[in-house]
């Protein structure tokens, strides 16, 4: 079974700090990788998706992410951050590429973005 | 702007109380999706649906149960509410591999 590893469960950064989130998965078959963001008291909002082609796939609010098939990893980017990006950062792979396209989330970042 | 709409946005309700937690989704993606997600923010899959009269239990056990009578709707039914019931149901649908789109989330106490 497909899964998500987020190992950082809080992330603190400065403001106009870089950030990296890491996300780490593990399958057998071709995946589909999403980047979600939630902010307090909100539903989950896509930020970014891996399906194929360009391995630096670039989202919404200045994030971007690479797909690193050999290291089976995932990994969210942002060169300097604001306080309004302090949220909850979900990575997730589809179950089989597509099929039944259930999505496998990971625990959750927490970035905590400090004045 | 919102295309899945999720009712009510809170709900504080008794123990022993039936509740419906209802989910609308104006894309027309046959596929749809309940999460349960605890306080420490995990998202766990309740139940999810290919289309209309087709229904599935998720990863995470769950005492609810759901409907698909129609492409839109998706809503989600508690017969005996219990505090242990309490948490965040998000509702989400999707379009093959596009990604999904969730509603903003009904948080539920049960007391």
């Amino acid at each position: 079974a497909q899964s998500v590893t987020q190992l950082d469960s809080q992330v603190p950064v400065f403001e106009e700090a870089p950030v990296e989130l890491r996300c780490n998965y593990s399958s057998s078959v071709s995946v589909y990788l999403f980047w979600y963001v939630q902010y307090p008291n909100q539903g989950l909002q896509l930020l970014l998706k891996y399906l194929s082609g360009s391995t630096l796939v670039k989202g919404i609010n200045g994030f971007e992410a690479e797909f690193n098939k050999s290291q089976t990893s995932f990994h969210l980017r942002k060169p300097s951050v604001h306080i309004s990006d302090t949220a909850e950062y979900f990575c997730a792979v589809s179950d089989d590429g597509g099929a039944t396209n259930k999505l496998i989330f990971g625990t959750g970042t927490l970035l905590a973005v400090q004045p | 702007e919102a295309d899945i709409y999720q009712t009510p946005r809170y709900l504080v309700i008794g123990t022993g109380k039936k509740i419906t937690l209802e989910c609308s989704q104006t894309m027309g993606h046959d596929k749809m999706y309940w999460y349960q997600q605890d306080p420490g923010m995990e998202l766990h899959l309740i139940h999810y649906s290919y289309g209309v009269n087709s229904t599935e239990k998720g990863d995470l056990s769950s005492e609810s149960t759901v409907s698909r009578i129609r492409t839109e709707h998706f809503p989600l039914t508690l017969e005996s509410a219990r505090p242990s019931h309490t948490s965040q149901y998000l509702c989400a649908s999707s379009d093959r591999a596009y990604g999904y789109t969730f509603g903003s989330g009904t948080r539920l106490t049960v007391v």
